[in-house]
């Protein structure tokens, strides 16, 4: 079975700054999808940013850009240039591409406080 | 990007009642919905999955004669707690996805409260 394993339960950065969030996962496949989801105190989930592992191209979104390293099984997600409105609870999400269901495997994911 | 909205995003009801949540996706058409439950500080803990008509499939642990899920269409699915107790309030998160995503898109949420 999969697993996505979040190390950092918070973070802290300073407006501005730049921080990074690491996420690694265990699969045995060699398809699938990774997110980054982004949960403010409203609690509407929304995605920040996706990977296909097919891809070698590290997905980028403005000032939000990840490291996947799929021998690694790692897949880290850096903001840029901080603002206050970065604060939130932040998961890791993987998808299978291959069987046949879109269920998300989450991680336990990291609080980030933004630091004015 | 794709909309999905929750209806009630709170809601209050006594022990022993049945409170429905309903989940829409608003412009498109979701082959498959996920149903989530999340306590507070803690991760998304998926509850069943539902393709349009057909049953949902639960999660190992998630009793399904007491969280009743339908998808009756492809934009409408609908999670009821029957028989509701204290131990049930909790923060229920609905997503959806279609053939052709490879992302869920999420519902803003209900916060139920059993008193």
């Amino acid at each position: 079975a999969q697993t996505v394993t979040q190390s950092q339960p918070e973070m802290s950065v300073q407006e501005a700054e730049t921080v990074t969030l690491s996420c690694t996962y265990d699969t045995s496949e060699s398809d699938y999808y990774l997110f980054w989801y982004k949960q403010p105190p409203s609690r509407q989930m929304i995605l920040v940013i996706r990977q296909e592992a097919y891809k070698q191209q590290n997905a980028t979104e403005n000032r939000f850009s990840v490291n996947f390293q799929k021998a690694a099984k790692s897949f880290s997600l850096k903001i840029s240039d901080s603002q206050l409105g970065d604060a939130a609870m932040y998961f890791c999400a993987y998808r299978s591409a291959t069987s046949g269901t879109y269920k998300y495997i989450f991680g336990t994911g990291t609080r980030l406080k933004v630091l004015a | 990007g794709a909309v999905v909205s929750q209806h009630p995003s709170r809601v209050i009801c006594k022990s022993g009642t049945s409170v429905k949540i309903e989940c829409r996706s608003l412009d498109f058409q979701a082959t498959t919905m996920f149903w989530y439950r999340q306590f507070p500080k803690k991760s998304l803990m998926l509850m069943a999955t539902s393709n349009e008509g057909s049953k949902a499939t639960y999660e190992q642990g998630v009793e399904k004669d007491k969280f009743l899920i339908n998808h009756a269409s492809l934009t409408l699915s609908t999670l009821t707690v029957t028989s509701a107790h204290p131990e049930d309030s909790s923060f229920y998160i609905c997503s959806a996805s279609t053939s052709g995503l490879y992302e869920q898109y999420f519902g803003p949420g209900t916060r139920l409260t059993v008193t």
